[in-house]
């Protein structure tokens, strides 16, 4: 199984300011890449994921990812944060054969005004 | 699309007790998981179903949770007899293909 490692557990930033929030994963081998958002009572969300193809992710609510292979890694980012972005959010990697899903231990950003 | 529907979405229980949660996923999705999601952790995989058979169970307590899932469909977890280290949200999910994973909102246990 993939291990997962969210470099930051904390993230306070102020609104309109970029945020990015930084994800390293165990293995080299071909791997689906995720970022997850969990509001506070709620479910997870997914924001993007990488699969194949350009190494630069689009997702919802204006976040964006990039796949490193070389240094393993899969960070978030967005370049102007709103009050409305403050919840928890989860990298997880999955083999490409098995699909089972192993997450980091998550980044909380706290947006203030 | 209905999402994937879990109940209870609170439960408080004393050790020792016993609980079951329930999950619906989304129709059609043959793959069914089971996460544990401890406070200020992220979610571990408890079991992972692929329509009614077990793909991987290997995180699972054995001694103390069992899961079913009958007819391929809807999905139950049950803890028996909980300890306080159970306390955490229990998170449903179904998957149709690689990516395509929905979570529900989640079963939040609290044991006392």
């Amino acid at each position: 199984a993939q291990s997962v490692t969210q470099l930051d557990s904390q993230v306070p930033v102020f609104e309109e300011a970029p945020v990015e929030l930084r994800c390293n994963y165990s293995s080299s081998v071909s791997v689906y890449l995720f970022w997850y958002v969990q509001y506070p009572n709620q479910g997870l969300q997914l924001l993007l994921k990488y699969l194949s193809g350009s190494t630069l992710v689009k997702g919802i609510n204006g976040f964006e990812a990039e796949f490193n292979k070389s240094q393993t890694s899969f960070h978030l980012r967005k370049p102007s944060v709103h009050i409305s972005d403050t919840a928890e959010y989860f990298c997880a990697v999955s083999d490409r054969d098995d699909y089972k899903l192993s997450f980091g231990a998550g980044t909380t950003v706290t947006v203030r005004a | 699309e209905a999402g994937v529907a879990q109940s209870p979405r609170y439960k408080i229980i004393e050790k020792r007790q016993s609980v079951a949660f329930w999950c619906n996923p989304i129709s059609g999705h043959a793959t069914l998981y089971w996460y544990q999601q401890i406070l200020g952790q992220g979610p571990k995989l408890l079991i992972q179903f692929q329509n009614n058979g077990v793909v991987d169970d290997s995180q699972l307590p054995k001694d103390r949770f069992s899961a079913e899932r009958l007819k391929g469909v809807d999905s139950t977890l049950k803890i028996q007899p909980a300890k306080l280290e159970d306390s955490a949200v229990y998170l449903c999910a179904s998957s149709l293909e690689t990516g395509g994973y929905t979570f529900g909102s989640g079963t939040r246990l609290t044991v006392v």
